[in-house]
C-alpha cells in the first residue's frame, strides 16, 4: 500500500525554525496537507495543498514542495508548537487518502 | 459555524460491529466528502473512508472489506460500520470535513474511544 514517510522526532529550540519532511512517490503529483496534534484533542489542519495556509493559523507556519518531499516549516517556534505532525495525501489514483506515520515536535 | 458531533458504542466485544454515526450542525451537508480516521493508543492516524451527500463512497484498501460508511442527507448525518472488529480495532474514531475546494479536513468531530475486549 501506498505510504508517506516521516520522521519519527524532531526537536528544536524556542525561536529556532523546525523543519518537517514528508516524503512519497506522489507527492508532486498530489497535494499534501499538514496536521497538528496535541494531547487528548482532534487534529488540526495547519497547511493545505502543499502551501496554503487556513485561516487563524499563525504565520510561522508554511509548507513547501519539491520533487516527491514535501515540508513543513514553522520559523520562530514556540512552546505551544511542542505536538505531533502528520503530512496526509492521496494516492496516484485519488482513490484513498493516506498519513504519514507522524512527527513529534519537541520544543526543547 | 460547521460543528460536527459523533457518537456510538464505546466498548465492544471480538466479531461484534462497530457503529459510529456522526452529525453536521450549522452548515452545509451538499458538495463535500465526509471522513472517517481512527487512531489506535499511542499510534498515528489511520483513513477509513469516505461518502459524499450522493452515497458516493471511497475506502481504504486494507479495511475496505469490512467497512461501510452511509449517509442520511434528512438527517445531515453520516455512519460507519465496521464489522468483525478484533482488539486492533481499538482507536479514537474521528470523523472529519473534506473541504470543497480540496482543501484538507478542516472541521474535525471530537472523537469516539473505541475499545473491543473480550
Amino acid at each position: 500500500s501506498y505510504e508517506l514517510t516521516q520522521p519519527p522526532s524532531v526537536s528544536v529550540s524556542p525561536g529556532q525554525t523546525a523543519r518537517i519532511t514528508c516524503s512519497a512517490d506522489a507527492l508532486g503529483k498530489q497535494y499534501a496537507y499538514w496536521y497538528q496534534q496535541k494531547p487528548g484533542q482532534a487534529p488540526v489542519l495547519v497547511i493545505y495543498k502543499d502551501s496554503e495556509r487556513p485561516s487563524g493559523i499563525p504565520e510561522r507556519f508554511s509548507g513547501s514542495s519539491s520533487g516527491t518531499t514535501v515540508t513543513l516549516t514553522i520559523s520562530g517556534v514556540q512552546a505551544e508548537d511542542d505536538a505531533d505532525y502528520y503530512c496526509q495525501s492521496a494516492d496516484i489514483s485519488s482513490t484513498y487518502v493516506v498519513f504519514g506515520g507522524g512527527t513529534k515536535l519537541t520544543v526543547l | 459555524q460547521v460543528q460536527l458531533q459523533q457518537w456510538g458504542a464505546g466498548l465492544l466485544k471480538p466479531s461484534e460491529t462497530l457503529s459510529l454515526t456522526c452529525a453536521v450542525y450549522g452548515g452545509s451537508f451538499t458538495g463535500y466528502y465526509w471522513s472517517w480516521i481512527r487512531q489506535p493508543p499511542g499510534k498515528g492516524l489511520e483513513w477509513i473512508g469516505e461518502i459524499n451527500d450522493t452515497g458516493s463512497t471511497n475506502y481504504y484498501p486494507s479495511l475496505k472489506s469490512r467497512v461501510t460508511i452511509s449517509v442520511d442527507t434528512s438527517k445531515n448525518q453520516f455512519s460507519l460500520k465496521l464489522t468483525s472488529v478484533t482488539a486492533a480495532d481499538t482507536a479514537v474514531y474521528y470523523c472529519a470535513r473534506w473541504g470543497l475546494a480540496a482543501d484538507g479536513m478542516a472541521v474535525w468531530g471530537q472523537g469516539t474511544t473505541v475499545t473491543v475486549s473480550s
